[in-house]
């Protein structure tokens, strides 16, 4: 079952905030954020493996609920290098591992 | 370490023809998939190695594709008879597997045109 994004794009100016959030259907065990760049791979940002579990990376954090089956992404003081698409993954069936991903969140920061 | 690497990093080519990409996934990962993306979509995963063996492939894997990982190395996806439908990015990604907490690397991707 694929996660489900929101919102779909966001446009910012520097500086500003974003939320992006990740919502599912089923039991999550954990979440997986990437953000890619156009005509590139995605690059993985973080993986949030309990529920509650906060973390960062720069000005850049995320959360998951587990309760609530989702997982939100905060980018706080966006920087024009924050523009992208956002995707979240979460595990797919079977212990393989392998991610279903969310349809994606593009994000645009403006000078 | 030098990444997840692929290669072509892009191809044309006529329907009909056969196509294989290469990926070389980081060298102490043990996992290592295959997705593919289309425009303004998310990768789809396609296929999972662990080591040597292909231990799961999607439904969305035609007939017409086969992987292989020989020696749990590299790996390779062949598209036979490509139809203009396959056009897309092949992403290969690997990971620790159960050594690592899971997360995934993306190599630079395949893009496919087929004409």
């Amino acid at each position: 079952q694929q996660p489900v994004q929101s919102p779909q794009a966001v446009i910012l100016r520097e500086g500003e905030d974003a939320v992006i959030n990740c919502s599912s259907s089923k039991a999550l065990y954990s979440v997986h954020w990437y953000r890619q760049k156009h005509g590139e791979a995605p690059v993985f940002l973080m993986i949030l493996l309990k529920g509650g579990e906060q973390k960062g990376h720069e000005k850049i954090s995320a959360s998951f609920n587990e309760k609530k089956q989702q997982s939100s992404l905060y980018l706080t003081a966006s920087q024009l290098s924050y523009s992208g698409t956002y995707f979240c993954g979460t595990p797919g069936s079977g212990n393989t591992g392998k991610l279903i991903f969310g349809q994606g969140t593009t994000l645009q920061v403006k000078p | 370490d030098t990444g997840v690497s692929q290669d072509p990093r892009h191809k044309i080519t006529k329907r009909g023809q056969n196509v294989t990409f290469r990926c070389d996934p980081i060298s102490e990962h043990n996992r290592l998939y295959w997705y593919r993306q289309t425009l303004g979509q998310g990768p789809e995963f396609l296929t999972y190695f662990q080591n040597e063996a292909q231990l799961e492939k999607s439904r969305l894997l035609s007939d017409r594709f086969s992987a292989e990982r020989p020696k749990g190395s590299f790996s390779t996806l062949e598209i036979q008879r490509t139809e203009q439908g396959d056009s897309a990015m092949y992403l290969c990604a690997s990971s620790l597997g159960a050594r690592g907490r899971g997360e995934q690397y993306f190599g630079p991707g395949t893009r496919l045109t087929v004409t």
